[in-house]
């Protein structure tokens, strides 16, 4: 039971770039979150998806784009990487908010758009 | 608006001192308070919920709503509590989505 994975684990992009960012985990949760973690800036949510086939905007999702085409799998996308970009991604997925409540977290993927 | 503030960016404390992160909220309805931990290279990880009212690994936190805070308390710390700590806060119990604050880093000094 590996829990929440992501892929790559770092990534050095250039200005204009494209790249995907996999997100997958195990445990047959319905909703699953994207997060970018910048210092002094905590974490703020992305995208965001309460089931297959769904996604939704979170807090900064300009820049991105996101699909959730298998119920195990959220991919977040860059188009058009800016440096603004550089940061830190956490996926994260929780079975129903109104259970636990608990996030699970993926080990993060470090970018960096040059 | 719905917001969470961590006023302190980095706390330092002896092994054996009190410690307290400072967490204070923003929200209009009934709210539901989180503690996540990041210790060196490990990934993110709840700590305790306030609907729990739980004690983990000798923290506590109490939810205020008076003073909108949750501030999260332990009476001895330890080295191995040095980690960098989120307050959350669940602003949808549909989706559920967090806000988190900006994160405090708490080193405990042997």
């Amino acid at each position: 039971n590996a829990g929440v994975t992501q892929t790559p684990k770092f990534r050095v992009l250039k200005t204009g770039q494209s790249m995907t960012l996999l997100c997958a985990q195990d445990m047959n949760h319905e909703y699953m979150y994207w997060y970018r973690q910048d210092p002094g800036m905590g974490l703020r949510l992305i995208h965001y998806s309460v089931g297959e086939g769904t996604t939704a905007k979170g807090e900064v999702p300009d820049g991105y784009n996101v699909s959730r085409l298998k119920k195990q799998n959220f991919l977040l996308g860059l188009e058009s990487a800016a440096p603004s970009q550089t940061s830190v991604y956490f996926c994260a997925s929780t079975q129903t908010p109104g259970a636990s409540y608990e996030q699970y977290f993926g080990p993060g993927t470090r970018l960096t758009v040059t | 608006a719905q917001r969470v503030t961590q006023p302190e960016k980095l706390l330092s404390v002896f092994k054996g001192a009190p410690v307290e992160l400072k967490c204070n909220y923003s929200y209009s309805g009934s709210p539901e308070l989180f503690w996540y931990v990041q210790y060196s290279r490990q990934r993110l990880q709840l700590l305790l919920r306030h609907i729990s009212r739980e004690s983990i690994k000798g923290f506590t936190a109490d939810l205020n709503k008076g003073e909108t805070s949750f501030h999260l308390k332990k009476p001895f710390a330890q080295e191995e509590d040095s980690a960098m700590y989120y307050c959350a806060l669940r602003v949808s119990s549909n989706t559920g989505k967090l806000i988190f604050g900006q994160g405090t880093t708490l080193q405990v000094k042997p």
